[in-house]
């Protein structure tokens, strides 16, 4: 199974909406995982299977998708979500997305 | 509190071997799976290993192997990492995490802060 996030990275202001992708080379249901990492800090769990929200996650972050395509979607995008977001499949071994470095425009 | 803190990781030659460790407090170990993900330098997250609550599921990258053992200790909280035949391409920083379930087929709910392991001459 491959992974493919997009993009690869974007430049997005305070209060925009934004939307990355993942498509998986192969149908994994909703075995899927959205992560956030901030330089030099370990990566956090933003959400699980698909759509579930991690406890303490702010309701600005959704995702959505079964089978090949997934969406992470950020409804406003606020200072502290600068960072560098990654999907994870775990439908046969776990996997991650290459990233995708948000950036402040 | 859940914490994961890793040790073990430092400089070595080519060819060598290295032991991380990871000792886990806050919640109750040999409930759960554990993994190690690395990160080389700039670049993105790579699952390297996985090992389920009672070590009877035991997963490796393609890239490891053969050459890395995942083991762990319930009665210590701790997990393991043996890393031998160490290339230059296994330079990364270390992650331990903890699954969400027993299963090593979960997500990662905690991560430590990460072991740095350069492998240079």
């Amino acid at each position: 199974i491959q992974l493919t996030q997009s993009p690869s990275s974007l430049s997005a202001s305070v209060g925009d909406r934004v939307t990355i992708t993942c498509r998986a080379s192969q149908g994994i249901s909703s075995y899927l995982a959205w992560y956030q990492q901030k330089p030099g800090k370990a990566p956090k769990l933003l959400i699980y299977a698909a759509s579930t929200l991690q406890s303490g996650v702010p309701s600005r972050f959704s995702g959505s998708g079964s089978g090949t395509d997934f969406t992470l979607t950020i409804s406003s995008l606020q200072p502290e979500d600068f960072a560098t977001y990654y999907c994870q499949q775990l439908n046969s071994y776990p996997l991650f997305g290459q990233g995708t470095k948000v950036e402040i425009k | 509190e859940v914490q994961l803190v890793e040790s073990g990781g430092g400089l070595v030659q080519p060819g060598r071997s290295l032991r991380l460790s990871c000792a886990a407090s806050g919640f109750t170990f040999d409930d759960y799976a554990m993994h190690w993900v690395r990160q080389a330098p700039g670049k993105g997250l790579e699952w390297v290993s996985g090992i389920s609550w009672n070590s009877g599921s035991i997963g490796y990258a393609d890239s490891v192997k053969g050459r890395f053992t995942i083991s762990r200790d319930n009665a210590k909280n701790s997990l393991y990492l043996q890393m031998n035949s160490l290339r230059a391409e296994d330079t990364a920083l270390y992650y331990c995490a903890k699954g969400r379930g027993g299963s090593y087929l979960r997500v990662f709910d905690y991560w430590g802060q990460g072991t740095l392991v350069t492998v240079s001459s």
